[in-house]
């Protein structure tokens, strides 16, 4: 069976500043993966996806993620934050071809941005 | 818009009343999906349906019952509701997500019971 373990619950920084957030799973086999936005009072949308092919994917919004095969992470990463960046942001994990198994989500982490 | 519709957006219930929460997708999904969302928990599954005329327990079933009405609508009933019910509920839908197309979440349901 397949886990995410988010590793930081909360993460406040300072606007225009780098974060990085966090996401390790476990799994024997090959794997999709997925980061979750949810903006305050929202629902979840999917901010960005890897499925094979380059290991770093990007957002529009400037977020960028990296598939590590050998650390099993990938980790979430934008280089300057904004005020509008606060949310909560969920990794989640997919195997291919395990037809409508569902997705497994990690419990999240607040990102937090202060002006 | 094409998406995932939930209502009611707001609910108070007394201890022991009973509701069903609504969902519909017009994106042709085969599959949908309903999660609760607490504090310091993330999301936890609490029934799916894989396909049409199929339904599954998730990882927290317990006091609640789901029906797959037809391909669009996909509803969750609360029997007799409890205080340890209070959440928000989201409803979500995919084509299929081992194809790496993700879900498609609706906005949720605050559910607040006394």
């Amino acid at each position: 069976a397949q886990s995410v373990t988010q590793l930081d619950s909360q993460v406040p920084v300072f606007e225009e500043a780098p974060v990085e957030l966090r996401c390790n799973y476990s799994s024997s086999v090959s794997v999709y993966l997925f980061w979750y936005v949810q903006y305050p009072n929202q629902g979840l949308q999917l901010l960005l996806k890897y499925l094979s092919g380059s290991t770093l994917v990007e957002s529009i919004n400037g977020f960028e993620a990296e598939f590590n095969k050998s650390q099993t992470s990938f980790h979430l990463r934008k280089p300057s934050v904004h005020i509008s960046d606060t949310a909560e942001y969920f990794c989640a994990v997919s195997v291919p071809g395990s037809g409508n198994t569902p997705l497994v989500f990690g419990k999240g982490t607040r990102l937090s941005v202060i002006a | 818009n094409a998406g995932v519709t939930q209502t009611p957006k707001f609910q108070v219930l007394k201890t022991g009343q009973s509701m069903t929460l609504q969902c519909a997708q017009d994106m042709n999904h085969n599959s949908m999906y309903w999660y609760r969302q607490d504090p310091g928990m993330g999301l936890r599954l609490i029934y799916y349906s894989a396909s049409e005329g199929t339904t599954d327990k998730g990882e927290v079933p317990n006091g609640y019952n789901v029906s797959r009405l037809n391909k669009r609508e996909f509803s969750l009933r609360l029997e007799s509701a409890a205080p340890s019910q209070t959440s928000v509920y989201f409803c979500a839908s995919s084509e299929r997500q081992d194809r790496g197309y993700g879900y498609t979440f609706g906005s949720g349901t605050r559910l607040t019971v006394v």
